[in-house]
C-alpha cells in the first residue's frame, strides 16, 4: 500500500476553510483514498473517499489532482468541535479489508 | 448508520490477570473484524484481523497466545489479554466492514485498559 505523508499539524481558527493536505507518490491504480477523523478516546470515524478530482459531502470535500499523488481534504467553515486527528490512507479498491493508519494530521481549532 | 459497538469502554486490572473486550456489529455482519491498539499520541497500530469460524491472522510482532481472539459469530468477535502487564495498558480499538459491501468501515468507541 501507497505510505502516505501529511502535516503533523495545524491551527485554524473558528469560521475558516481547513485544507489539509496528504501526498501519496507511489499511489497504485486501483487504490482509493480515504479520510477518518479521530476525536480523543474515540475511534476514528469515516469522512469521505474518493478516486479521481472532486467528491464532496455534507461534511467535507476531497480535490484528487490528475496524478493522484497527493490529495486535499477541505472541511468548510470549522468550528471547535473540528478539533481531532484526521487520518489519510490509501486502500486497495474501494472497501477493502485492512486499514493502515499514518500519524494523522492533529487540527487545532481556535476560536 | 452501522454501529459498532465496544465493550468495556474502560477497564482496570491488576497485572497478570487477564481482560476479555467485547466488539459487536450491532446492525450488519462482519466476517471479518479488526483490532488495534493505540497508545498516546501515537496512531493506530493494527494487532490482528478476526476472521468468523477460524483463526485470527495477528501481525508480526503481536504475540498470539497473550492476545487471543475468538469470533465466534457474524457480530461479535473478542479480544482477550492474557496474563496483562502494565506495558499492556493502552487503547483498544476494533473495526469492521458490513459483509454486505460498502466503502468505510466502521469502529468501536474503544476501551481503555489500564493495567496496574
Amino acid at each position: 500500500l501507497a505510505k502516505t505523508t501529511q502535516p503533523i499539524s495545524m491551527d485554524s481558527y473558528e469560521g475558516q476553510e481547513v485544507n489539509i493536505t496528504c501526498s501519496h507518490n507511489n499511489i497504485a491504480t486501483n487504490d482509493y483514498i480515504t479520510w477518518y477523523q479521530q476525536f480523543p478516546s474515540q475511534g476514528p470515524r469515516f469522512i469521505i473517499q474518493g478516486y479521481k478530482t472532486k467528491v464532496t459531502n455534507e461534511v467535507a470535500s476531497l480535490f484528487i489532482p490528475a496524478d493522484r499523488k497527493s490529495s486535499t481534504l477541505s472541511l468548510p467553515r470549522v468550528s471547535l468541535s473540528d478539533t481531532a486527528v484526521y487520518y489519510c490512507l490509501v486502500e486497495s479498491g474501494a472497501g477493502s479489508y485492512q486499514l493502515t493508519f499514518g500519524k494523522g494530521t492533529k487540527l487545532s481549532v481556535i476560536p | 448508520g452501522a454501529v459498532v459497538s465496544q465493550h468495556p469502554s474502560r477497564v482496570i486490572c491488576k497485572s497478570g490477570t487477564s481482560v476479555k473486550i467485547e466488539c459487536r456489529s450491532l446492525d450488519f455482519q462482519a466476517t471479518t473484524m479488526f483490532w488495534y491498539r493505540q497508545f498516546p499520541k501515537q496512531s493506530l497500530m493494527l494487532m490482528a484481523t478476526s476472521n468468523e469460524g477460524s483463526k485470527a491472522t495477528y501481525e508480526q510482532g503481536v504475540e498470539k497466545d497473550k492476545f487471543l481472539i475468538n469470533h465466534a459469530s457474524l457480530t461479535l468477535s473478542t479480544l482477550t489479554v492474557t496474563s496483562a502487564h502494565p506495558e499492556d495498558s493502552s487503547f483498544y480499538i476494533c473495526s469492521a466492514r458490513s459483509t454486505s459491501g460498502g466503502t468505510e468501515a466502521f469502529f468501536g468507541q474503544g476501551t481503555r485498559l489500564t493495567v496496574v
